[in-house]
């Protein structure tokens, strides 16, 4: 089992710029989420999905999107990069969203300039 | 909306010697679901400690513990015995229909 992956591990964008970050997870978890983690303020989610076909808003979703076309992945886009969305991004997966233990990625390091 | 507090961004603490990191939240649920997950320098987000709001008996994972006091919304973790192992950040988190919300951590340092 490869867990929770999250590709690319470090990124550098300019203002403006559009990318994806990818997530995959082999649990067959049901529940999957993005969370941003700046310093000194912890993590914040982004946006989650309770399944194939749906998802939903975290605290934090302006500028993001998010689709969720198969149980494995869940893929965060960033339409139009802002020096306020550099950050650490972490993926997580679980069974369930509000009673289970959350399985962390091992984060993408993202710098917008 | 719920927020989760944790006072000490810094906490040390000599090794095999007992510490205890504090977290208060807020909320007007009652059956939520509280973690402390730990982040050592690799950034991997591990998790410590899983507590059930409904459930009255504290949870216990080998040298960790918790306090859990419903009334007053706090949910402190026990680390005995601290070992090397465990410096690292440590979050708090809330979870609750599917929202989970984090501290801002606190850094743990063990003096050997």
């Amino acid at each position: 089992n490869a867990g929770v992956t999250q590709t690319p591990k470090f990124q550098v964008l300019k203002t403006g710029q559009s990318m994806t970050l990818q997530c995959a997870q082999d649990m067959n978890h049901e529940y999957m989420s993005w969370y941003r983690q700046d310093p000194g303020m912890g993590l914040r989610l982004i946006h989650y999905s309770v399944g194939a076909g749906i998802t939903d808003q975290g605290e934090v979703p302006n500028g993001y999107n998010v689709s969720r076309s198969t149980t494995e992945d869940f893929p965060l886009r960033l339409l139009s990069a802002a020096p306020s969305q550099t950050s650490v991004y972490f993926c997580a997966s679980s069974w369930d969203g509000s009673t289970d233990t959350q399985y962390f990625g091992p984060g993408t390091r993202l710098t917008v300039l | 909306a719920q927020t989760v507090t944790q006072s000490q961004p810094e906490m040390s603490v000599q090794e095999a010697e007992t510490v205890t990191l504090s977290c208060t939240y807020d909320t007007s649920e009652s059956d939520y679901y509280l973690f402390w997950y730990k982040q050592p320098p690799s950034r991997q987000m591990i998790l410590v400690i899983r507590q059930e709001a409904y459930k009255q008996q504290n949870a216990t994972e080998n040298r960790f513990s918790v306090n859990f006091q419903k009334a007053a919304k706090s949910f402190s973790l026990k680390i005995s015995d601290s070992q090397l192992g465990d410096a690292a950040m440590y979050f708090c988190a809330y979870s609750y229909n599917n929202d989970m919300r984090f501290g801002a951590g606190t850094r743990l340092t063990v003096k050997p």
